[in-house]
């Protein structure tokens, strides 16, 4: 079992929608990441959140916008996404000192139509 | 800019023999943090080894080793004894400091089929 939950499994949306990923982890991580995967690649950083702030933006379209309610949720809101958008989207969370190892969730199985 | 970069995208072994997954990295940094993830088709990453670039030691966890050639900024993974539940993509990751975190720089990945 994972120790970093993420919900839905699986989201299916059209370009018009607006949806939003959730991650959650109670092992007092302060550190969290957003990362998207296509098939058979690696995973790419799009954000961190240190401390419930957003330290690391990798030049991530608006159409995606992270938020941090507190040190043990991070969400994904997403809007106006493009087919190209659709990929396996894993959340991940730390300690917080960097050479600590992240852990990940299952991730969400994301589908634009 | 650090790179990672993993020369084999495929590799099989037989159950129970040993295999071993090359990563070379570039990095002009010199305090780092090495680190090796698989992801089995259930998709969720889990950490293998990890590899502080201080410790001259090579890493070891149960069946999993790593051979850690700073000067050659060489960082392979080593499977004994291979199972099915091996059969997975393995991932190779440079750790990025930041004064608030890390970023890790993943290498393209070796999908490792273990056959019975």
């Amino acid at each position: 079992d994972t120790e970093v939950t993420q919900t839905p499994k699986h989201l299916v949306m059209g370009m018009t929608n607006k949806k939003s990923l959730k991650c959650e982890q109670h092992m007092g991580h302060r550190a969290m990441y957003w990362y998207k995967q296509k098939a058979k690649k690696p995973p790419e950083l799009m954000f961190v959140y240190s401390y419930e702030k957003l330290s690391i933006n990798e030049s991530v379209p608006s159409r995606f916008s992270p938020e941090c309610p507190n040190s043990s949720l991070l969400n994904l809101h997403l809007h106006a996404l493009q087919p190209e958008d659709s990929a396996l989207y894993l959340c991940a969370s730390s300690q917080g000192q960097g050479n600590q190892p992240q852990h990940f969730g299952d991730g969400t199985r994301l589908s634009i139509l | 800019a650090q790179t990672v970069t993993q020369s084999q995208p495929e590799m099989s072994v037989q159950e129970a023999e040993t295999v071993t997954l090359s990563c070379t990295y570039d990095t002009s940094e010199n305090n780092y943090y090495l680190f090796w993830y698989k992801q089995p088709p259930s998709r969720q990453m889990i950490l293998v080894i990890r590899q502080e670039a201080y410790k001259q030691q090579n890493a070891t966890e149960n069946r999993f080793s790593v051979n850690f050639q700073k000067a050659a900024k060489s960082f392979s993974l080593k499977i004994s004894d291979s199972q099915l539940g091996d059969t997975a993509m393995y991932f190779c990751a440079f750790m990025k400091l930041y004064n608030q975190g890390g970023k890790l720089i993943f290498g393209q990945g070796t999908e490792l089929s273990v056959k019975p």
